[in-house]
């Protein structure tokens, strides 16, 4: 089993629409959290971290369900520009911090 | 905004062939992470350095794959002989924070260098 699991998609959304995805991690004790968006053949760069208590950063909300060890991400108000992988990323508790990348949610925002 | 540089952008190379991949991380971060990406895959870590100091490379194919960053700034990743299956992005990282069990581990990465491997 992977640690970090995805649905690869894709979720194709009309634009101004909400979607949401989830990522479910395998190791109980893992204590951080992230959301990375890739552009395609583009580097991984930082969306959101995740808290325990849920965030918000504009349009997107992470969440976090340690309960059932899955992390979501929502889009409101979806943009053409939102149209990426979003890789969700998970610290190990080694003591060098190891994070582990799912292998990502393809979301195609249409017009 | 301070980047984290990458060359070469792009490898074309025979199997059996020696590659080498440069990174130079922003400056002050004292983590610097080497990762591959398999097209439709995630990024894999392949060796993790604080400083100079290597602290996992358990994912590293050492017969082949070498890493090396001796004065802990810039660093190379060294592919000998590459294979067929290394081709892929190969993802230079780094980081502000130590990679401890409660750093922040906020990676900024580099453009990439996609290596093919004929």
């Amino acid at each position: 089993r992977k640690e970090v699991e995805q649905d690869p998609g894709p979720f194709n959304v009309p634009e101004g629409a909400t979607v949401a995805f989830n990522c479910t991690y395998s190791n109980s004790a893992s204590q951080s959290f992230f959301w990375y968006r890739q552009d395609c053949r583009k580097e991984p760069k930082l969306l959101m971290s995740v808290y325990s208590s849920g965030n918000e950063d504009g349009r997107f909300t992470a969440q976090l369900n340690r309960a059932s060890q899955y992390i979501s991400l929502l889009i409101r108000d979806s943009k053409l520009s939102d149209s990426a992988t979003y890789l969700c990323v998970v610290r190990e508790t080694d003591s060098w911090g190891k994070l582990q990348f799912g292998a990502g949610t393809q979301v195609v925002v249409t017009p | 905004e301070a980047e984290v540089a990458q060359s070469p952008r792009y490898k074309i190379t025979e199997k059996s062939q020696a590659v080498a991949f440069w990174c130079d991380p922003i400056s002050g971060h004292a983590t610097l992470y080497w990762y591959r990406q398999i097209l439709g895959q995630g990024p894999e870590l392949l060796v993790q350095f604080q400083d100079e100091s290597v602290v996992d490379d358990s994912q590293l194919p050492k017969d082949r794959f070498s890493a090396e960053r001796l004065k802990g700034v810039d660093s190379t990743l060294k592919i000998q002989p590459a294979e067929l299956g290394d081709s892929a992005m190969y993802l230079c990282a780094s980081s502000y924070q130590t990679g401890g069990p409660t750093g922040a581990n906020v990676l900024t990465f580099g453009a990439g260098s996609r290596l093919t491997v004929l």
